[in-house]
């Protein structure tokens, strides 16, 4: 069983461009969720998706915008990068209802 | 709103001693409560949940925590402290509301274990 794998490992841009992450789900997992880990702090919830369709967004600006598709996986995009922006992101997915997410191993973002 | 506060950001303990990490969660609905630990430069693993039921749970890797609510909290410990459990900890509350399933996690608390 493979579990949830998220690319890339780090990336670096610069403030004002956009950037695409992805996040492949643990298999049978329909639901993905998005969160945002900045240095030294507990992840903060970004949004969520089941079946295609945001189903739930935290405290984000609309600049962060999701897609999932047919096999679940599911892509976080962020646009007019600023530095606070920095952080870490993680993926996670799970079954409806289980209230277990399982996490990929971050991407890590740096914007200068 | 559900909230969990971890209490104490740095915890050092001896190899062999007790690990005693603490979590005070704040909810309107009986909660759901989750430990996760993260390793440097990696990703949360889950280490143990209290959905319902017992009110000792155990994890991996030794690991257990108690559901009390008169005192909304949910400590981590585990008897011996080993090297290897130097690592970043999290606790977390689960947030169903709206039909969206979200971990609200507390601000962490890193483990160190000396020799």
């Amino acid at each position: 069983e493979t579990g949830v794998t998220q690319s890339p490992t780090h990336l670096i841009k610069t403030r004002g461009q956009q950037v695409t992450l992805r996040c492949s789900s643990q298999s049978g997992h329909n639901t993905v969720s998005w969160y945002q880990q900045a240095l030294g702090q507990g992840p903060q919830f970004i949004f969520q998706y089941y079946r295609e369709e945001e189903n739930g967004r935290g405290n984000f600006p609309p600049r962060f915008s999701g897609l999932q598709f047919p096999n679940y996986s599911s892509e976080l995009n962020v646009n007019a990068l600023e530095l606070d922006d920095s952080a870490l992101y993680l993926c996670a997915s799970s079954l409806p209802g289980s209230y277990e997410q399982y996490f990929g191993p971050g991407t890590r973002l740096t914007v200068t | 709103a559900q909230s969990v506060t971890q209490l104490g950001s740095h915890v050092s303990v001896s190899e062999g001693a007790l690990v005693l990490l603490r979590c005070n969660y704040s909810s309107s609905v009986p909660p759901y409560l989750f430990w996760y630990v993260q390793y440097p430069n990696q990703g949360l693993q889950l280490l143990l949940k209290y959905t319902t039921g017992a009110t000792l749970v155990k994890g991996i890797n030794g690991f257990e925590a108690e559901f009390k609510k008169s005192e909304t909290s949910f400590h981590l410990t585990k008897p011996s402290a080993h090297m290897s459990d130097a690592a970043e900890y999290f606790c977390a509350v689960s947030d169903r509301s709206y039909n969206t399933d979200k971990l609200i996690f507390g601000t962490g608390t890193r483990l160190q274990v000396f020799p």
